[in-house]
């Protein structure tokens, strides 16, 4: 059983440029979460998708965006890149019976 | 707001010893407290949860909390650390109390250093 896969691993880009980021869940989760993880700092929630909506919002800029799909995988998009949006960007999905969150290994982007 | 705090940047302990990675909270309502655990280039890993019931929590890798509502702490401990339990520790709370989907705020992390 596949735990949740995250894409790509590493990127870079420039300043003003757009990202997109892929999340395929754990098998049998349908609930999917994205968190913004800078350097030296915890994981900060983005937003939250259920049943193709975003459900929750964090406290980010409308810059963050994302999309989910019906086989609930899921992108996070990301618009006129700043320096600080450099982080980790970790997906999550939910064990609606425990309330565990299981994590992905992340997406490291660079801004230059 | 929820929000938990974790005082120490880094706990430096030696191989065999206890060790404790403190954790402390604010909630209103009932805590929905969890500890997970960061290795290097890599996401988070689930440890233990605490929802209600006993105070002592056991999670993976031997590790257990305490649950302590009077001093609003969650403190991590294993009773003899190894070598491998060296990694980044973030303690959490879930927003908004009971809801299974509602976020988790995060603190900032403890960085666990265990020396042969």
């Amino acid at each position: 059983d596949a735990g949740v896969t995250q894409s790509p691993t590493h990127l870079i880009k420039t300043r003003g440029q757009q990202v997109t980021l892929r999340c395929s869940p754990k098998s049998g989760h349908d609930t999917v979460s994205w968190y913004q993880q800078a350097l030296g700092q915890g994981p900060q929630f983005i937003f939250q998708y259920y049943e193709e909506e975003e459900r929750q919002r964090g406290n980010f800029p409308d810059r963050f965006s994302g999309h989910q799909f019906p086989n609930y995988s899921s992108e996070l998009n990301v618009n006129a890149l700043l320096l600080g949006d450099s982080a980790l960007y970790l997906c999550a999905t939910q064990d609606l019976n425990t309330g565990e969150l299981f994590f992905g290994e992340g997406s490291r982007l660079t801004v230059l | 707001a929820q929000s938990v705090a974790q005082p120490e940047d880094q706990v430096n302990v030696a191989e065999g010893n206890p060790l404790t990675v403190k954790c402390t909270y604010s909630v209103s309502g009932n805590p929905y407290l969890f500890w997970y655990v960061q290795y290097p280039n890599r996401g988070l890993q689930f440890l233990l949860k605490y929802i209600t019931g006993d105070n002592l929590v056991k999670g993976s890798y031997g590790f257990e909390a305490e649950f302590n509502k009077s001093q609003t702490s969650f403190h991590l401990k294993k009773p003899s650390a190894l070598v491998s339990d060296s990694a980044l520790y973030f303690c959490a709370v879930r927003d908004g109390g009971g809801g299974a989907t509602n976020k988790l705020i995060f603190g900032t992390g403890t960085l666990l250093a265990v020396q042969p």
